[in-house]
């Protein structure tokens, strides 16, 4: 079974640039992370989808970011403008069902703003 | 709110040896679920081993055991017979045992494995 995938795994931008991650969770999973890992924390949740609906959208700065999960499978998490503070781990994550207790991740894709 | 306390920054343990690494949470559910995933240098967060707020038992995955203290809300992680391979950040994490809340992450423990 594959796991959860994200594109790319890398990226530098310029500070101003719009930059887009995608996330491709494991076949089935209904429910869909986007968690930002800044350097030397933990991963933090910007935002948690079931199936299309985005039902935890709190942390998510609004102004900037933006996400989607068309047809409740994969998912884009993009920013516009980046700034420098958005320097940072962006990790993607699924589980299935209700009450499912593990999460499985992806690798990540670690941006650079400049 | 949920939080996960981590005060051990880095923690150096001899090849072969047993490492305890710290947890403790705070919470004012009655059901929830503790967990410790491992990050390699890699990035990839990769669970170790889950432990219900109602498990009596404390939880074991070959070399790792969760040593787990409801009363102190601790949420130890022990690794018995270190590898180098264990080298790496470790997180503590917990969420509500019920939907499927996300994750709130400890600020991590980077292990060093020494041969």
């Amino acid at each position: 079974e594959a796991g959860v995938v994200q594109s790319p795994r890398y990226k530098i931008i310029e500070k101003k640039q719009p930059v887009a991650f995608w996330c491709n969770p494991i076949s089935g999973h209904n429910t869909l992370y986007w968690y930002r890992q800044n350097l030397g924390q933990g991963p933090e949740l910007l935002i948690r989808y079931e199936n299309e609906e985005a039902v935890d959208d709190s942390q998510l700065p609004k102004d900037r970011f933006s996400a989607e999960r068309l047809k409740g499978v994969d998912s884009t998490l993009k920013i516009q403008p980046a700034e420098l503070g958005d320097s940072a781990v962006y990790l993607c994550a699924s589980s299935w069902g209700q009450s499912s207790y593990e999460q499985y991740f992806g690798p990540g894709t670690r941006l650079t703003v400049t | 709110a949920q939080k996960i306390t981590q005060t051990q920054p880095g923690m150096f343990v001899q090849e072969k040896e047993a490492v305890t690494l710290d947890c403790t949470y705070d919470t004012s559910d009655q059901s929830y679920g503790l967990f410790w995933y491992k990050q390699p240098s890699s990035g990839e967060m990769i669970f170790l081993i889950y432990q219900g707020s109602y498990d009596e038992q404390n939880a074991t995955e070959g070399r790792y055991s969760l040593n787990f203290q409801k009363a102190r809300k601790s949420a130890n992680l022990v690794i018995s017979a270190s590898q180098l391979g264990d080298s790496a950040m470790y997180f503590c994490a917990m969420r509500e045992k019920t939907g499927n809340t996300p994750l709130v992450f400890g600020k991590g423990t980077r292990l060093s494995v020494i041969a």
